[in-house]
């Protein structure tokens, strides 16, 4: 079966340090994407990074950048030099192009970043 | 500006009333649309994926006649709660699959109803 994994509940980090946030998936279609998005406390679903698993490199959006290691299943999301506006639920997605393009999310990992 | 529109917002409703959330994709033509359940705390859930002029598939251990959803165009998706109880209140979030070439990965939401069933 499909799914998402992510181990962290809730991180907490110092302002201007770099954070990692794990995801793990699990799928044997060869086929398909994965997502980092952001949720704020006003519950908005912000979209943050795209990695396709076909993509040779890893993706990057400005701060943002996805640690993509094929083989071992797994997409983590780095942030560099965070801030106090980092300070979210942050949720790492997964979709099926070949199955429906429905996309399932994991577990989520909150995130506080400190003064 | 949005991508997707979520209306209401916000809504409060007695026990056993129908409450019905509409998604209207703005930018462009959704065939498919998401709707998903979040409750406090927790990930989202995908409820259903509506699909336009055809009936909408459900996940499993979703109530298809608690969670009616019509696709009647390209641009509107609606979620009705029926006869709505407490247990239903809860997050509910849709989204539209982007399409085009810059897009078409991504996975645009609306703003959200927070629905509590008093």
């Amino acid at each position: 079966a499909q799914k998402i994994t992510q181990t962290q509940p809730g991180m907490f980090v110092q302002e201007k340090e770099a954070v990692t946030l794990d995801c793990t998936y699990d799928t044997s279609d060869p086929s398909y994407g994965l997502f980092w998005y952001k949720q704020p406390s006003s519950g908005e679903m912000i979209f943050l990074i795209y990695q396709g698993s076909y993509d040779q490199q890893n993706a990057t959006e400005g701060r943002y950048s996805l640690n993509f290691q094929k083989a071992r299943k797994s997409a983590n999301l780095v942030i560099s030099a965070s801030q106090l506006g980092d300070s979210a639920m942050y949720f790492c997605a997964m979709r099926y192009w070949n199955r429906d393009d429905k996309i399932i999310f994991g577990k989520g990992t909150r995130l506080h970043i400190l003064p | 500006g949005a991508v997707v529109s979520q209306h209401p917002s916000r809504v409060i409703c007695k026990s056993g009333t129908s409450v019905k959330i509409e998604c209207r994709s703005l930018d462009f033509q959704a065939t498919t649309m998401f709707w998903y359940r979040q409750f406090p705390k927790q990930s989202l859930m995908l409820m259903a994926t509506s699909n336009e002029g055809s009936k909408a598939t459900y996940e499993q251990g979703v109530e298809k006649d608690k969670f009616l959803i019509n696709h009647a165009s390209l641009t509107l998706s609606t979620l009705t709660v029926t006869s709505a109880h407490p247990e239903d209140s809860s997050f509910y979030i849709c989204s539209v699959p982007g399409t085009g070439k810059a897009t078409n990965e991504k996975l645009f939401f609306g703003s959200g109803t927070q629905l509590s069933v008093l």
